[in-house]
């Protein structure tokens, strides 16, 4: 079976500094794979998504970025973080456009 | 950018109390309608995945509507338990584009 797991959990870092969230998928082979953030009192925003390795496309433009080094990893990054960066941040892959997301259990980011 | 409206926002009810809500998206070039269940500490999972016009779907007591030509989809709940309480997502894709979520509805069932 097909398993998504991010991390880290939590994470509490000061203005300026770097960001680093990882996300492996096991069981399945090219998914598609996305990271999404959902700020307090919005819905969730997809921030860039990925149909295969070294391939990506970002929705948002913003400070961070992403990377997808092996077909089942996905890395989030940012070089300095921002205070609006905070949030809750989910990792999704599927296996095709219109099929339903299979989610990580999510990284809450706290930028103070 | 896509709108996708949720209503209401939160929804309070009594056990076994049948409950609906509401996902309202744009008509035009409809691909795909999608309903999740995020409960809290947990991630979000599917619920239905519908694509044609008049689809209606059942998981358990759980059902969901489609209307693509005016843009509409209702998730109903029927006889709410407690464990249904969380917060549920409809995300709507147009086209080749990715899906866009809506905010939510937050559901409260008490015991």
């Amino acid at each position: 079976s097909q398993t998504i797991h991010q991390w880290p959990a939590t994470l509490v870092q000061p203005v300026g500094s770097p960001l680093s969230l990882e996300c492996t998928v096991e069981g399945t082979s090219n998914p598609n794979l996305y990271w999404y953030r959902q700020a307090a009192g919005r819905g969730l925003q997809l921030l860039f998504y990925s149909v295969g390795i070294g391939q990506i496309s970002s929705e948002v433009p913003q400070n961070l970025s992403a990377s997808r080094p092996q077909d089942r990893q996905f890395i989030l990054s940012s070089k300095k973080l921002l205070l609006s960066d905070s949030g809750f941040y989910l990792c999704a892959w599927s296996l095709s456009n219109t099929g339903e997301l299979f989610f990580g259990e999510g990284s809450r980011l706290t930028v103070l | 950018i896509l709108n996708v409206e949720q209503s209401p926002q939160s929804l309070h009810v009594q056990e076994g109390d049948s409950t609906n809500f509401t996902c309202s998206f744009p008509s035009s070039n409809f691909y795909a309608l999608h309903w999740y269940r995020w409960e809290t500490a947990k991630s979000p999972e599917a619920l239905f995945v519908m694509t044609l016009n008049g689809d209606e779907k059942k998981k358990g007591r759980i059902s969901a509507t489609l209307n693509t030509k005016e843009g509409y989809s209702y998730l109903y709940i029927k006889g709410s338990q407690p464990e249904d309480s969380a917060t549920y997502l409809c995300a709507f894709k147009k086209g080749y584009s990715t899906l866009t979520f809506g905010k939510g509805t937050m559901l409260l069932v008490s015991p």
